[in-house]
């Protein structure tokens, strides 16, 4: 079955750089057609997409965020890291690895999320 | 401020038939499949309808989607307690070369 989880630091310094891994399985991120991204949702409000990689390493990003979003892939550990620079409070939410299984078209399946709170 | 345009609240009384809209434009909804996703309070969204009207299994049939030119809708009948939850709806955007989500619509069960 498909299960993907998020890891990183649940608390930043504003300016500082967040690193976030999603380690997944029960797919493979070798497969045509397949993706994987990340989606955050502040407390209280909705949700919002950042950035995705597809199995033939094409990114795409947010264009709001995108000066400060890379994503990569390690196909051989089945994970993905997502770095955002120059972090701010606004920026605190919880952040989602989801799966997509489809060229253009929206993710089907959702990590648990974790909270990343950006305080001094 | 989203492309995709949602209620932000919805309610009906158990057993009644409830709808919420999505509704985009040429670029996003108008071209491009549409998911729903509900959200349970304090959880991780799950997909309840992908492209447009299909169902992924286990989700009931009290849950149906469909879409007609740029809007979308999501349809759920015999409404129960357990239905009160966030839903959102995404598709993809042409000129934003990527996903977009509905601000979301909070369901409330009376």
């Amino acid at each position: 079955q498909v299960t993907l989880k998020e890891s990183g630091p649940t608390l930043v310094k504003p300016t500082q750089t967040l690193t976030l891994a999603c380690t997944f399985s029960g797919f493979s991120l070798t497969t045509s057609g397949v993706g994987v991204g990340w989606i955050r949702q502040p407390p209280g409000k909705a949700l919002e997409w950042l950035a995705l990689i597809y199995w033939d390493d094409d990114e795409r990003y947010s264009p709001s965020l995108k000066n400060r979003l890379t994503i990569t892939k390690d196909t051989s550990k089945n994970q993905v890291v997502l770095t955002m620079t120059n972090m701010d409070s606004v920026d605190t939410a919880t952040y989602y690895c989801a799966r997509y299984r489809g060229l253009y078209e929206p993710n089907d399946y959702w990590g648990p999320g974790m909270m990343v709170t950006v305080s001094s | 401020q989203s492309v995709v345009t949602q209620p932000p609240s919805a309610s009906g009384t158990p057993g009644q038939r409830v709808t919420i809209t999505c509704s985009g434009s040429r670029s996003n909804v108008g071209n491009n499949f549409v998911y729903w996703y509900q959200q349970l309070p304090g959880t991780a969204p799950k997909l309840l309808i992908y492209k447009n009207d299909e169902r992924p299994s286990g989700v009931p049939d009290r849950f149906s989607g469909s879409k007609s030119g740029t809007s979308a809708s999501l349809a759920i009948s015999g409404l129960r307690s357990e239905d009160e939850a966030d839903y959102y709806c995404a598709t993809w955007h042409d000129s934003l070369s990527g996903p977009v989500f509905g601000g979301g619509t909070k369901l409330t069960v009376l």
